[in-house]
């Protein structure tokens, strides 16, 4: 599976969109990039996938570049329920069976007042 | 739907000690399992792949004698840690992919293990 970078951490204001990058430049053709969450001390949380069309669900919308190399995760009003590490992750499609997810470091997100 | 639950959600034990932890998708089957363990502000580790009815895969560097897995029915796989010893303590988190062709993974919510 391709490797993904994220900022290490970003900040956002309450109420304000917050635009979470993540490049995954070796992406391949047939591997869909995935985000996640986790709150501290939770198992993550499921947000959004998408393999090349933005994609839009009541979380969050996913914004993918027209070569794939490069994502953004957009949570549109951000509130303090939303601070958590945000993971982006690429994978092959699973079938039947779902494909195993590797995580890397994330992106810690603060959502200040 | 789509919930995963995962027992005990903390555990305490002494040094030398095996400890079971469960876990189950409720309102769904799962022909895969995941295994995770997250050690303090680093990130989850991938350990094994559990399909139901056949062996686990292991991911390298993980001691399939020392992390047994089973999964033994669709809605059910236990991670046993045997002979735990202080360095196992962690947090350990499932995830279950749906059977029938759902590409996404509902996780757990973990269990704290301390090992004395």
């Amino acid at each position: 599976d391709a490797k993904t970078t994220q900022p290490t951490s970003m900040d956002c204001a309450e109420g304000r969109a917050a635009n979470l990058p993540c490049n995954h430049s070796t992406i391949s053709g047939n591997e869909y990039v995935y985000w996640y969450r986790q709150i501290h001390s939770q198992g993550p949380q499921y947000i959004i996938h998408g393999l090349k069309n933005n994609e839009t669900n009541e979380m969050a919308s996913l914004i993918i570049t027209e070569d794939r190399k490069s994502s953004t995760l957009i949570l549109p009003h951000a509130t303090l329920r939303d601070t958590a590490v945000y993971y982006c992750i690429v994978r092959v499609g699973g079938g039947n069976q779902g494909g195993k997810l590797i995580f890397g470091q994330g992106t810690e997100l603060s959502v200040k007042p | 739907g789509a919930v995963v639950s995962q027992h005990p959600s903390r555990v305490i034990c002494k040094s030398g000690t095996s400890v079971k932890i469960e876990c189950r998708s409720l309102d769904f089957q799962a022909t895969t399992m995941f295994w995770y363990r997250q050690f303090p502000k680093q990130s989850l580790m991938l350990m094994a792949t559990s399909n139901e009815g056949s062996k686990a895969t292991y991911e390298q560097g993980v001691e399939k004698d020392k992390f047994l897995i089973n999964h033994a029915s669709l809605t059910l796989s236990t991670l046993t840690v045997t002979s735990a010893h202080p360095e196992d303590s962690s947090f350990y988190i499932c995830s279950a992919s749906p059977a029938g062709g759902s590409n996404e993974q509902f996780f757990g919510p973990g269990t704290r293990l301390t090992v004395l």
